[in-house]
């Protein structure tokens, strides 16, 4: 079946690192991907998202890389902050379909 | 503010009752989605609302309901409550298929 699964449940990086979360999805047809970040208390957060027609994309400080022959999504985050420390979803998406969340994985800077 | 808005943000309640959680999707979205966030789980699909229709389910309970009204705001009833129905419950809206969900902040909701 479909699911969307996240490599490691936590990471620790030393601020001003870089920081790659990992993400990996069971569905070649799969069309559209996107992280979010859900701080404490909070909803999640669009950060970055990426069409299957594209295998990488840059935003503010965040980088996501598809490579759609062994079904896997990163998000690269550069010079992480101590604001950067929240929980990190990827969800999946089919045209018409509900995205689908997987886990999550918490990142957490170190000062 | 995302522009998604849920109220109540905390709810306590005893299990056996009915509540209703409410949602105002961004300004022009038409697209309703509920999700449900349990203690260190991700973010579980219940039901899809499209401009006042609906459009898809997930694992959504029997004993729990939804709608969308002609002015696109929702509501999610959950009736019968039990203790494993505490959890953080999101209303999110999007402006169509294949983009991105904007979600509100939640409606945290105890059952004791």
């Amino acid at each position: 079946g479909e699911s969307v699964g996240l490599h490691l449940p936590t990471l620790s990086v030393q601020e001003g690192d870089n920081s790659i979360i990992n993400c990996a999805y069971s569905n070649s047809a799969s069309d559209y991907f996107i992280w979010y970040k859900q701080e404490s208390g909070k909803g999640p957060q669009f950060i970055i998202d990426i069409r299957s027609n594209m295998d990488k994309r840059q935003g503010q400080r965040v980088t996501v890389l598809l490579n759609k022959t062994v079904k896997h999504l990163s998000l690269q985050i550069a010079a992480t902050q101590p604001g950067d420390s929240a929980v990190y979803f990827c969800a999946e998406n089919k045209r018409n379909t509900p995205l689908v969340f997987g886990k999550g994985t918490r990142l957490s800077v170190i000062a | 503010d995302s522009g998604v808005t849920q109220t109540p943000k905390h709810l306590i309640t005893a299990t056996g009752q009915r509540v209703t959680l409410r949602c105002s999707p961004r300004s022009g979205d038409l697209s309703v989605y509920w999700y449900q966030q349990s203690l260190d789980q991700g973010l579980q699909f219940l039901i899809q609302y499209y401009n006042g229709e609906e459009r898809a389910k997930g694992n959504i309970l029997e004993r729990f309901s939804a709608q969308q009204f002609p002015d696109l705001h929702s509501e999610l009833n959950l009736s019968s409550l039990e203790l494993g129905d505490s959890a953080l419950y999101f209303c999110a809206s999007s402006s169509g298929p294949n983009y991105g969900y904007t979600f509100g902040s939640g409606t945290r909701l105890t059952v004791v």
